[in-house]
């Protein structure tokens, strides 16, 4: 168990629709990233958080947006959705703002748009 | 630009069989090579970090070692519990400590 967690584990949805996935790192972790995984592009960070600021992005769509709250959890918001969405979506976290490369994972979000 | 190229895209093993993964990467001034381990369903677990060429790391049936160019992850005796895809990303100093991914090697060890 990494100690992070993530909500919900899965989530079917339509095109064009709204979702929200949430993360509550590990107890003391400062900072929070956001990780897309399909099975043709491996993992394509999209987005970190450091303390409540937004500290480094990735290639995240317009269409997406995260924020991470003062208590430390973060929420990412996936909106107008589109087939090509679908993913497993996975938070991460780190005690530091600066990837030092041992980040721990949650068991992600798996994404399904139909 | 970065990259981060992993071989072979499979390995299927016996039991007992030792081998080896390879990470081959390409980034401007490596700051850290790191490998992690995904079993399916799961978020990737931190196995090992390397700095620098010639650095060699342990764990258990596990030997990760950094050249300037590549990252081998080494699998000696392995057992069925070691089946997983392993993962390899490198940081760079032009990525703002971010980690470029590798598609990863998914491993399986038949008993």
């Amino acid at each position: 168990d990494s100690g992070v967690t993530q909500t919900p584990k899965h989530l079917i949805t339509a095109t064009g629709q709204r979702v929200t996935l949430r993360c509550s790192p590990r107890s003391g972790d400062l900072s929070v990233y956001w990780y897309q995984q399909s099975l043709d592009q491996g993992l394509q960070f999209l987005i970190q958080y450091y303390n409540g600021e937004e500290r480094a992005k990735g290639n995240i769509l317009e269409r997406f947006s995260a924020q991470q709250f003062p208590d430390l959890h973060s929420e990412l918001n996936l909106s107008s959705l589109e087939l090509g969405d679908s993913a497993l979506y996975f938070c991460a976290s780190s005690l530091g703002s600066v990837a030092t490369g041992e980040l721990f994972f949650g068991e992600g979000s798996r994404l399904t748009v139909l | 630009e970065d990259q981060v190229t992993q071989s072979p895209e499979a390995l299927r093993l016996q039991e007992g069989e030792s081998s080896s993964l390879n990470c081959s990467y390409t980034v401007s001034g490596l700051r850290g090579l790191f490998w992690y381990r995904q079993d399916p369903g799961k978020g990737p677990e931190f196995l090992f970090t390397l700095y620098s060429a010639g650095e060699e790391k342990e764990k258990e049936r596990l030997k990760a070692t950094l050249t300037k160019k590549e990252s081998f992850l080494h699998i000696t005796a392995p057992k069925p519990e070691d089946s997983a895809t392993y993962l390899c990303a490198v940081q760079g100093q032009d990525s703002n400590y971010q980690l470029i991914w590798g598609a990863g090697t998914k491993l399986i060890i038949k008993p």
